[in-house]
């Protein structure tokens, strides 16, 4: 069966630094997707990731590695609007988009 | 603000009512997709269209009747449901192309059955 894992909830301090890690198991790849979720809103697009290695994208970074099936997102300088769900997604070898749980981060003060 | 916007926001539903979700998106997308979200489980992918022609069905009930008119356009109607179909349905749209072709998504009917 395909699965994405991904933690249930974290906590993190305003100002520091949190990485949310993916890991999958699919048939087939074709590209990872972050998603943000705020409560009661619609999920937006953060990043793409098909080739191994980093992607910065100012605050937020997302890291893959194909050949352990591993993800993660790094948040960094994190302020009070970023608490919210972080949804990991996997595009499997029919190009469908399979979906985590989803990781709601809780930041504190 | 996405470009993809749905109605009604909420809905509540006895399990004889007959209604539809309706979905519109304003960026020019050839794709469009119904998803189901329930509290802590993964998104579940329901109905694609692509290019208005109905390319997955992922095994969902036949109380859930899709329609897509024109590629703007998507519709979700909803008879005789049960009360697990209590959720969050949402709508995304994407253009198929080469590369990541993101899904942008609406802000979802909160849809409550008793």
């Amino acid at each position: 069966g395909q699965n994405i894992d991904q933690p249930t909830e974290m906590t993190a301090t305003e100002g520091a630094i949190v990485q949310i890690n993916c890991t999958y198991q699919t048939s087939g790849f074709n590209g990872l997707f972050w998603y943000q979720q705020h409560a009661g809103e619609a999920p937006t697009f953060l990043s793409y990731n098909v080739l191994d290695g980093l992607e910065e994208k100012g605050r937020f970074s997302s890291f893959l590695s194909r050949s352990k099936g591993y993800s993660y997102l790094l948040l960094k300088e994190l302020q009070m609007k970023d608490s919210a769900s972080y949804l990991c997604a996997v595009r499997d070898s029919n190009y469908q988009l399979i979906w985590g749980a989803g990781t709601k981060l809780i930041i504190k003060p | 603000e996405t470009g993809v916007t749905q109605t009604p926001r909420h809905l509540v539903m006895g399990m004889t009512n007959k209604k539809s979700l309706k979905c519109e998106q304003h960026l020019g997308h050839n794709a469009m997709y119904w998803y189901k979200q329930s509290a802590k489980k993964p998104l579940e992918l329901m109905f694609v269209y692509n290019f208005k022609e109905q390319t997955e069905n992922n095994s969902v009930p036949s109380r859930f009747s899709p329609e897509c008119p024109n590629s703007s356009h998507l519709f979700l109607h909803l008879h005789t449901l049960q009360p697990e179909d209590s959720a969050l349905y949402l709508c995304a749209s994407s253009q198929i192309r080469d590369g990541s072709y993101e899904q942008y998504f609406g802000p979802g009917t909160r849809l409550t059955v008793t």
